[in-house]
């Protein structure tokens, strides 16, 4: 499988902090990249998702940031809350023939007041 | 959720039985997959499908597991003879749309005993 790297494992940030998660790739083929937030006892749910012919985009407090060159991707997280702790995958996708999708190992986001 | 189905919620099984998780999913989706997730080993990718066919099973662990889709409505994932070590949460998904937005169901958590 094509590999998706995601880092940290775990993020705890204060209450009104940004949340930075990390995501690298390495097939070019990849053409969508989605954030898929997972609360406990719950499957991931899409939360945010770009493509790669921009290199941001913003939904309220959420924000992707898309380094084609790099291969490399991230989330942020502005004025996180008590609410946002969860688990976030990045993923990618290839609708080149393949139709995967390949998901990071997760992050584990603690949002403390 | 609600667009895709999974049971049993809860299951947990004698070391050596057979266990068979299913997944319903809405129509109109294109591919269906089958992940595994666990806390050392994050979302793997078991198997997918695109049209109700298997694409690719290379993320099966072992012959133990098998899974088939005999329609657009119904998929199974079978594990025989079950082993401590499958004791996971399994999730079943779809895609749909261009966008290729994945729809989680909300999981089988397998206990192996």
């Amino acid at each position: 499988q094509q590999q998706v790297k995601q880092s940290p494992q775990s993020l705890i940030v204060q209450k009104g902090g940004i949340s930075i998660i990390n995501c690298a790739y390495e097939n070019t083929a990849f053409d969508y990249f989605p954030w898929y937030q997972q609360f406990p006892g719950k499957g991931p749910a899409l939360l945010i998702a770009i493509r790669p012919d921009v290199s941001e985009k913003k939904e309220g407090r959420f924000t992707i940031s898309f380094n084609k060159s790099a291969k490399q991707f991230s989330l942020h997280i502005m004025d996180s809350q008590p609410g946002d702790s969860a688990t976030y995958f990045c993923a990618a996708y290839s609708g080149a023939g393949s139709y995967q999708l390949t998901f990071g190992k997760g992050t584990k986001l603690s949002v403390i007041p | 959720d609600a667009g895709v189905i999974q049971s049993p919620r809860h299951e947990v099984t004698e070391m050596g039985q057979e266990v068979t998780l299913r997944c319903k999913p809405i129509s109109g989706h294109n591919s269906l997959f089958w992940y595994r997730q666990t806390m050392m080993r994050g979302l793997e990718l078991l198997i997918y499908f695109n049209n109700n066919v298997p694409i690719d099973d290379s993320g099966m662990p072992e012959d133990r597991f098998s899974a088939k889709m005999p329609n657009a409505s119904f998929s199974t994932l079978k594990i025989q003879p079950s082993e401590p070590r499958d004791s996971a949460v399994y999730f079943c998904a779809i895609l749909q749309g261009a966008g290729a937005e994945a729809f989680f169901g909300q999981g089988t958590r397998l206990t192996v005993v």
